[in-house]
This record gives structure tokens, sequence and C-alpha cells, in this order.
């Protein structure tokens, strides 16, 4: 079956320690995304890629890096330097304008 | 800019209910809209979309139109289920990698 997969599904991790979230998808659809999802509030974008070792910020970029070395994969690390980096983060992907597909989500809790 | 602007949960029916979501937009140019559902614990999933003025999405009992006169694309369905319990997304895509998100709406159907 193809889809979106993220893991974990729920980590954890001390502040000032860097984390680094896995996103894969087996669609064959050339962009990628990052959101982040807070309780009450609509999802915002941290980073998309449109094509392999491409990438740009998007509206909450700071704090945050990816890459995209390979199609299927787009892994986003939550640096130190994120104020405030406990949330809900949803990787999607899409391949024209019909729409994204998102994974499953990773609950990040930072203490 | 563009914006998306859904009216504020819960949304609390009874099973069998109808359900009104509404959703109203500001954009420059013919995006195309969207809803997504969220379920409990999960990401988000496209419910149906619409791309031009006067298209009507519908999926799974719900259905939503594209007005641009009234720059709107309200949800809606019949009859509610308990299963129907989840956040409810609107979003406009003037492309892809830019879909903005509404805040988005959480229903919640009793039976």
């Amino acid at each position: 079956d193809g889809g979106i997969t993220q893991s974990p599904k729920y980590l954890f991790r001390k502040e000032g320690q860097n984390v680094t979230l896995s996103c894969e998808q087996n669609l064959n659809h050339d962009a990628m995304y990052w959101y982040r999802q807070d309780p009450g509030q609509g999802l915002r974008l941290i980073y998309y890629s449109q094509i392999v070792n491409d990438f740009q910020k998007g509206d909450i970029a700071e704090g945050y890096s990816v890459s995209r070395e390979k199609k299927e994969s787009f892994p986003l690390t939550v640096t130190s330097a994120q104020k405030n980096p406990t949330a809900f983060y949803l990787c999607a992907s899409s391949r024209d304008s019909g729409g994204k597909y998102f994974g499953p989500g990773t609950r990040l809790t930072v203490t | 800019g563009n914006s998306v602007t859904q009216m504020e949960g819960p949304v609390t029916l009874s099973e069998e209910a109808f359900l009104t979501i509404n959703c109203t937009y500001t954009a420059t140019g013919y995006p195309s809209l969207f809803w997504y559902v969220q379920y409990p614990g999960e990401g988000l999933q496209l419910l149906l979309k619409a791309t031009k003025a006067d298209d009507k999405g519908s999926n799974k009992g719900f259905e939503a139109t594209y007005r641009k006169e009234t720059t709107s694309f309200h949800l809606e369905k019949g009859s509610v289920q308990v299963s129907d319990s989840a956040v409810y997304f609107c979003a406009l895509g003037p492309n892809t990698d830019k879909l903005i998100f509404g805040t988005g709406t959480r229903l919640q159907v009793f039976p």
C-alpha cells in the first residue's frame, strides 16, 4: 500500500537536545512538506521541498532544519534553537494541485 | 494576503442531525479549496476539494460548494454519525506548496 509513514508516533527529549523526525513516502510524489500543529491552531508550514536536493523555508522555519537527499525521505531536525519545540508534527507530500497526503504525525514533547 | 476563516468550535450535535461548518476565504486569483479531517491522534486526511467556482466537492456524505460570490466553502452533511467526530480543517491553495489552513473546527457527535 502506498502512503506516508512518520516515526516514531511519540518522542520525548530533554531541552537542549537536537531531535530528528522521520518522514518516508512511497507515493512517488515530488513535493514534501513539514507542518507544525499546536492546540487550537491551524497547521503552520515549517519547510517544503519540491524536488530532491532542494528545499525552501515555510512560515516558521527558525530552529528547524531539513534535508532531501532522496525523493522518498524528508527528515526534519528540531534543533535546540527552537524555543517551543513541543508540538504535533505532520509530514505531507503531493504530486500536483490535487491536495496533500498527510502522515499520521509525530508528537514531540521536550522537557 | 490569502487567508481562511472557520467557525469556532466545538460543534456539538446529536446523531443524525444536519451539519454545517462555515468557511470563508480571502484570496487573489483562483485558488483551489479543500476540506481535511483529522481524527483523534492521527494526521489529516483529504475529505473533499473543489478547484473552481461553482464546483461541488463531495465524499462520505459530506459536501461543499465553491461559492466565489460569497467567498465561501461551507461543509455540510445531512445526517452525522458518532464516527464523524473529528476536527475539520478548511484550506485554500493558491498553489500546492502554499496551502493555507484554517484553525480547525472540532465536531462532537453524541448518540
